[in-house]
């Protein structure tokens, strides 16, 4: 199976600052690679899909990069709700992999 | 807009059969992959398996030997069954949609926690 390697596994950021998730794929995967965010008590959320671009709904400060199998999350001026856990997942091969996640919290 | 809301025991016993049911309104469950994806404490995400229209699924082959993925589509259900269960299937179980064969999942239920313990 395709292993996802996400780092750091915690990144503290100030509010208003920008975060950037790394996310390696043990083999190409192309370009089907997802972001997920994670919150306490609420369903998780799909941000990024096709590796850069945006769900419904996903502010544009959220943007995705990277293909085969480097990838990046990149969230310009962090808002208080972005604090959050976030996963990376790929959807090229079965079974699907995710990251072990990034928690990024507040400086 | 569509929804998603798992259903089922919250504590089950070693050994046993866990069962879980997820609920789809707001959309047809026709044409859509239909996911279970755990995350026990402390730990990453695993995807389980999924079923699409009745009869295709697919398993994590670490779990393959005992999960079975079921739909109602009279009811709008769909369910997880999971044999010989232990310990370390304690998790948050999540019921998820995907549209398509290389898809993000892009709708999540709230997920139902599960305790495995005697």
């Amino acid at each position: 199976e395709i292993v996802m390697t996400q780092s750091p596994a915690t990144l503290s950021v100030s509010p208003g600052e920008i975060a950037t998730l790394s996310c390696r794929a043990s083999q190409s995967i192309s370009t089907n690679l997802a972001w997920y965010q994670l919150k306490p008590g609420q369903s998780p959320r799909l941000l990024i899909y096709d590796a850069s671009t945006r769900a419904t709904g996903i502010p544009a400060r959220f943007s995705g990069g990277g293909s085969a199998t480097e990838f990046t999350l990149t969230i310009s001026s962090l808002q208080s709700e972005d604090f959050a856990l976030y996963y990376c997942q790929q959807f090229n091969n079965w079974p699907r992999t995710f990251g072990q996640g990034t928690k990024v919290d507040i400086k | 807009q569509v929804q998603l809301q798992e259903s089922g025991p919250g504590l089950a016993k070693p050994s046993e059969t866990l069962s879980l049911t997820c609920t789809v309104s707001g959309g047809p469950i026709n044409n859509y992959y239909w996911n279970w994806i755990r995350q026990p404490p402390g730990k990453g995400l695993e995807w389980i398996g999924y079923i699409f229209n009745s009869g295709s699924t697919n398993y994590n082959p670490s779990l393959k030997s005992r999960v079975t993925i079921s739909v109602d589509t009279s009811k709008n259900q769909f369910s997880l069954r999971l044999t010989s269960i232990n310990a370390a299937d304690t998790a948050l179980y999540y019921c998820v949609r995907s549209e398509g064969w290389t898809s993000a999942f892009d709708i999540w239920g709230q997920g139902t926690v599960v305790t495995v313990s005697s």
